[in-house]
């Protein structure tokens, strides 16, 4: 069975320093990851992923995530948070073969401080 | 808007109801994925189709819970017999399955509220 760990449920961040949201995954086989983000009254959007290639995947917003393999991680950051990326941050995986469903983590509540 | 819709948005029922939520996937996606979202959680995989197949519905939660995707474009779930416990945001999702693995697009969800 795959799972998603996210342990953080808020993380507080002043406006214009680095952010990171961290996110742990369980998976047989190679891990496609994925993160979402979703904003009060609106559906989950899609940030960024990684299938395969460079660890360094960057996305919407000015976001990028790091893969890494070894500690089986892949953790969101931003060079510098605004406070418009505060939101509701999940961190997603699935796999290649098998059942095509996301397996999502609980969620970390991003507040970025003015 | 060209990105996937759900009705209602909303739904009150009283416990025993049966209620059905429609999804409209973006137009050319091939495979279609429904959730359930409850408080403080992360989405919940339930089940997915590939055009009009339904090639996983293990994750249902339980014999109330059926789809279709009739002509492998918009779906339908329902719930028989609803419970409290069936209170939720049911989601919907899609995408185009092909060589390169695409990410899923969600609608706005139907917020079920059972009394």
């Amino acid at each position: 069975a795959q799972s998603v760990a996210q342990p953080e449920d808020q993380v507080n961040v002043a406006e214009g320093n680095p952010l990171t949201v961290k996110c742990t995954y369980s998976v047989s086989g190679n891990p496609y990851l994925f993160w979402y983000v979703q904003y009060p009254n609106r559906g989950l959007q899609f940030l960024l992923k990684y299938i395969t290639g460079d660890n360094l995947v960057k996305g919407s917003y000015g976001f990028e995530a790091e893969f890494n393999k070894s500690q089986t991680s892949f953790h969101l950051k931003k060079p510098s948070a605004l406070v418009s990326d505060s939101a509701l941050y999940f961190c997603a995986v699935t796999h290649g073969g098998g059942a095509d469903g996301l397996t999502f983590g609980k969620g970390t509540h991003l507040i970025i401080q003015p | 808007d060209t990105g996937v819709s759900q009705d209602p948005r909303h739904k009150i029922t009283k416990r025993g109801q049966n209620v059905t939520f429609r999804c409209d996937p973006i137009s050319e996606h091939n495979r279609l994925y429904w959730y359930r979202q409850t408080l403080g959680q992360g989405p919940e995989f339930l089940t997915y189709f590939q055009n009009e197949a339904q090639l996983e519905k293990s994750r249902l939660l339980s014999d109330r819970f059926s789809a279709e995707r009739p002509k492998g474009s918009f779906s339908t779930l329902e719930i028989q017999r609803t419970e409290q416990g069936d209170s939720a945001m049911y989601l919907c999702a899609s995408r185009l399955a092909g060589a390169k693995y695409n990410e899923q697009f969600f609608g706005p969800g139907t917020r079920l509220t059972v009394l």
